[in-house]
């Protein structure tokens, strides 16, 4: 069964500086790896995702994430913080097949606070 | 164009009754999947549904069940509510058949609490 691991509940960084939310899966075989973002009372809105090809991912509003094979991560990043940014971020997996392959699986989500 | 959609916004029950929670999917989508997310928590895969079946579900109990209709909305029943079932569900729909590589879009959720 696939997992995710979000180690961070809650990063706190200052506006204009870089930030980095980490993740960390589980899975058989490749993986197909997805970033969401949660605001207060709102549903999850897609940023990106990582399914093959280049390991550097570019996604929605500057965000973009870095795939490490060997590391199994999907590391979240973004060069310079928004106040717009606080929100609850979440990490998904989809394995590329066999069982649970059409679900995504969460991880718990990192709460990012950006401090002006 | 609009996104996924959901109804109602806020329900509130008390236990042992029953509710229906449904879904409009985002206009050229054709699979939906329903979600719980619990307080705290990110979401758990409840179902998904294609071709008005049920094509994979998580680990939930019978009680809660689905349906698909042929213009490929979707409804949540859960049956025997528990104080447990209290949370926000969400409803995320993806085009071509669910494909793997595919983007789920979710909607806005409906928060139901059970008393």
């Amino acid at each position: 069964a696939q997992s995710v691991a979000q180690p961070e509940d809650q990063v706190n960084v200052a506006e204009g500086n870089p930030l980095t939310v980490k993740c960390t899966y589980s899975v058989s075989g490749n993986p197909y790896l997805f970033w969401y973002v949660q605001y207060p009372n709102r549903g999850l809105q897609f940023l990106l995702k990582y399914i093959t090809g280049d390991n550097l991912v570019k996604g929605s509003y500057g965000f973009e994430a870095e795939f490490n094979k060997s590391q199994t991560s999907f590391h979240l990043k973004k060069p310079s913080a928004l106040v717009s940014d606080s929100a609850l971020y979440f990490c998904a997996v989809r394995p590329y097949s066999g069982a649970g392959s059409y679900q995504l699986t969460f991880g718990k989500g990192t709460k990012l606070s950006v401090i002006p | 164009d609009a996104g996924v959609t959901q109804s109602p916004t806020h329900l509130i029950k008390t236990r042992g009754q029953q509710v229906t929670l449904r879904c409009s999917p985002k206009s050229g989508h054709d699979t939906v999947s329903w979600y719980q997310q619990a307080l705290g928590q990110g979401p758990q895969f409840i179902f998904q549904y294609y071709e008005e079946e049920e094509r994979q579900r998580g680990n939930f109990p019978d009680r809660f069940s689905g349906h698909q209709f042929p213009n490929y909305s979707s409804e949540l029943n859960v049956n025997a509510l528990l104080l447990g079932d209290s949370a926000l569900y969400l409803c995320a729909s993806s085009p071509s058949g669910g494909a793997r590589t595919d983007t789920q879009y979710f909607g806005p959720g409906t928060r139901l609490t059970v008393l």
